[in-house]
C-alpha cells in the first residue's frame, strides 16, 4: 500500500542554520506530495505541494522536489527562524482524496 | 470564508459519557475527513466522505466511535460511552474535489476539539 516515512524528530537548529527533513514515500502510480506544518494549538496548514516528477514547491523560504527516481520529496530552507517551529508532515495522495501522512518531524529553532 | 469550523474546542467528560464533536466544511467543499491525533499513535485517519456518504470508515477504532453527515454543512464525531483512552485532539478537514485533478487538492484543516476523558 502507499506510504510515507520521515526522519524521526525532534530536530533542534540555531536561528540561521540550513533545514532538512527528509521524507521518502512508496505509492502506486504517479502521486501528489505535499508538505503540512502544525504551530502549536492549531490545525496542520499546507505548507508547499508537487503534482508530477521534478516538480519544485516552494513557500515562506521552503522547497522541496519531487524526486521520482529516489522516490523522495525532501523538505529544505536555507535559514530557519525561531517562528518556524512547529512540526512538519510529509503526505501524499495517490488517485484519490485520501491523504497518507508521514508521522510529523518536530522542528526547535534556537535564538 | 471561515474555514472549518469545530466545536467544542475543548471537552472534558467523564468515563462513560457520550461525547459529540461537530464540524463545519468550508461552503462548497465536497470531501470531510475526521483525524485523531495523540503523541503516541501521531495522527490518524478514521473516517472520510464524499458527498455525504461514508467512503473510508476503516480508521475508526471500535463500535464506540460513530459518524455521520446529515447535509454537506455539518458532521458529528460520536463517541458513547467514551473511556480514557480516548483523549486526543480531534481534527476535521475538507476539500474541494469539483476542481478536478487527481488528488493534489489542499486539504484544510479546522482548529481541532481537544478531548479529556476522565
Amino acid at each position: 500500500g502507499n506510504s510515507v516515512t520521515q526522519m524521526e524528530g525532534p530536530v533542534t537548529l540555531s536561528e540561521e542554520a540550513f533545514l532538512t527533513i527528509n521524507c521518502t514515500y512508496t505509492a502506486t502510480g504517479y502521486p501528489s506530495l505535499f508538505w503540512y506544518v502544525q504551530y502549536p494549538g492549531e490545525g496542520l496548514q499546507l505548507l508547499l505541494k508537487a503534482t508530477k516528477a521534478d516538480d519544485k514547491g516552494s513557500n515562506k523560504g521552503f522547497e522541496a522536489t519531487y524526486r521520482k527516481e529516489t522516490t523522495s520529496f525532501h523538505l529544505e530552507k536555507g535559514s530557519v527562524q525561531v517562528s518556524d517551529s512547529a512540526v512538519y508532515f510529509c503526505a501524499l495522495t495517490s488517485g484519490t482524496y485520501k491523504y497518507i501522512f508521514g508521522t510529523g518531524t518536530r522542528l526547535k529553532v534556537l535564538a | 470564508d471561515a474555514g472549518v469550523i469545530q466545536s467544542p474546542r475543548h471537552e472534558v467528560t467523564e468515563m462513560g459519557q457520550e461525547v459529540t464533536l461537530r464540524c463545519k466544511p468550508i461552503s462548497g467543499h465536497d470531501y470531510l475527513f475526521w483525524y485523531r491525533q495523540t503523541m503516541m499513535r501521531g495522527l490518524e485517519l478514521l473516517i472520510y466522505f464524499n458527498n455525504n456518504v461514508p467512503i473510508d470508515d476503516s480508521g475508526m477504532p471500535e463500535d464506540r466511535f460513530s459518524a455521520k453527515m446529515p447535509n454537506a454543512s455539518f458532521s458529528t464525531l460520536k463517541i458513547q460511552p467514551s473511556e480514557p483512552r480516548d483523549s486526543a485532539v480531534y481534527f476535521c478537514a475538507s476539500i474541494s474535489g469539483r476542481q478536478g485533478g487527481t488528488g493534489g487538492n489542499e486539504q484544510f484543516f479546522g482548529p481541532g476539539t481537544r478531548l479529556t476523558v476522565l
